[in-house]
């Protein structure tokens, strides 16, 4: 149980392009859904937290408008990087929850901006 | 905010050997502990957990302790294989005080020899 995918994998854009990462509870509704960013050799860094049907609350110096965050049911939420450029290469995760359990992390998706 | 650290970021050990990877974490509020394991180029798993009302928990080969007095919390890993090497995080949550957000450890990367 606790199965969190994410789609796609890997995704290489040229700079300016959108790119969407859909993240999914397989076998739970997820109430809570969180976005975090990689760096190599990095810890995790939080970016936002999503409530499904509610607006997503962005962490300190996370642009809003550059990371679009939607949470339409209790199993999908997406995250689209608007206008990517090379500083927006990274691993980025997301992890699914209901309040106030465990968060399962799905496998991530790499993102290369050109 | 929360502040979490590891006492060292790599850990060599020899296979069948036990591994103890430690944690420190600062708020006393805090009332969720996890232990996570990351290979290189995938997502988090989750090993096992702890809330503040346990001072030990056991899980297959992993026990986590958790001292509230000096905030601390480790993980131990017994008869290590191969199969361990990973960067392990532990990630603290002060509940519905923080939204059920985790704060991460920097992560210790544990190698096994053989």
């Amino acid at each position: 149980g606790a199965v969190v995918s994410q789609h796609p994998s890997w995704v290489i854009c040229k700079s300016g392009t959108s790119v969407k990462i859909e993240c999914r509870s397989l076998d739970f509704q997820a109430t809570t859904m969180f976005w975090y960013r990689q760096f190599p050799k990095q810890s995790l860094m939080l970016m936002a937290t999503s409530n499904e049907g509610s607006k997503a609350t962005y962490e300190q110096g996370v642009e809003k408008d550059k990371f679009l965050i939607n949470h339409a049911s209790l199993t999908l939420s997406t995250l689209t990087v608007t206008s990517a450029h090379p500083e927006d290469s990274s691993f980025y995760i997301c992890s699914a929850s209901r309040l106030g359990e465990t968060q399962y992390f799905g496998p991530g998706t790499r993102l290369l901006v050109l | 905010g929360e502040s979490v650290g590891l006492h060292l970021p790599t850990l060599s050990v020899q296979e069948g050997d036990n591994s103890i990877i430690n944690c420190a974490y600062s708020n006393s509020a805090s009332d969720y502990f996890i232990w996570y394991k990351q290979e290189s180029g995938k997502g988090p798993q989750f090993i096992i957990d702890i809330r503040s009302n346990m001072d030990k928990r056991q899980g297959q080969r992993v026990t986590v302790l958790l001292n509230k007095t000096v905030k601390h919390l480790s993980l131990q890993i017994a008869a290590t294989q191969p199969g361990d090497s990973a960067v392990y995080f532990c990630a603290v949550s002060d509940g519905r005080f923080n939204d059920y957000k985790l704060s991460f450890g920097a992560g210790t990367t544990v190698t096994v020899r053989a």
